[in-house]
């Protein structure tokens, strides 16, 4: 059964632009996570989404957004890119509950902000 | 591949060694603790979990320990092979909650030698 699908894999863009990440989670999985990394802050939080409806949202700015599909697919959205917006964006699928059911990481994607 | 985290602790083990990576989790309140795995131009791998009612699981070939009283985790590799290098970091959260709750340690680089 083939894994969480991110695309693109790599992205520059330049600060003030804007980028969409999609996502696509392990067939059947209907929770989708995803979360920031970088070298200073580690992994961190920033949405999930059931069902089309975000469950819950981390502690980042009001630029960054997402949204879920019927299908579960997702996507998220940086709006006016600043340098430290520059990371790994992952995101993570489970069955239902990422609570309950193990996540599973997609590989990336690689933005960086010039 | 891309690196995780450029400056992140690191233990060189030769092959066929075990490996032991530590991790000091913050919460005193966390009662379920992860190891995950990320390999160079991947995202994180479910490795082994732990719940707060035990202070010892086994895997294949790794073993995690929980010490809370110093809230404290180890990951122990048995007989390290090449494939083991990658960046091993451990999570803390509750059961059932959600991807939100999840706090990530910044990481260990485990690297191999020959």
């Amino acid at each position: 059964k083939a894994g969480v699908t991110q695309t693109p894999r790599y992205l520059i863009k330049t600060r003030g632009q804007q980028v969409t990440l999609s996502c696509s989670p392990i067939s059947g999985h209907r929770s989708v996570s995803w979360y920031q990394q970088t070298p200073g802050q580690g992994l961190q939080f920033l949405f999930e989404y059931f069902s089309e409806t975000q469950r819950n949202k981390g502690n980042f700015p009001g630029r960054f957004s997402g949204r879920q599909f019927s299908n579960s697919r997702s996507e998220m959205n940086v709006s006016t890119l600043e340098l430290g917006d520059s990371a790994l964006y992952l995101c993570a699928s489970s069955l239902y509950d990422s609570g309950r059911d193990e996540q599973f990481f997609g590989p990336g994607t690689r933005l960086t902000v010039l | 591949g891309e690196s995780v985290g450029l400056h992140l602790p690191t233990l060189s083990v030769q092959e066929g060694d075990n490996s032991i990576i530590n991790c000091a989790y913050s919460n005193s309140a966390s009662d379920y603790f992860i190891w995950y795995k990320q390999e160079s131009g991947k995202g994180p791998q479910f490795i082994i979990d732990i719940r707060s009612n035990m202070d010892k699981r086994q895997g294949q070939r790794v073993t995690v320990l929980l010490n809370k009283t110093v809230k404290h985790l180890s990951l122990q590799i048995a007989a390290t092979q090449p494939g083991d290098s990658a960046v091993y970091f451990c999570a803390e959260t509750s059961p059932y909650s959600s991807a939100s709750k999840i706090i990530f340690g910044s990481g260990t680089r485990l690297s191999i030698r020959p």
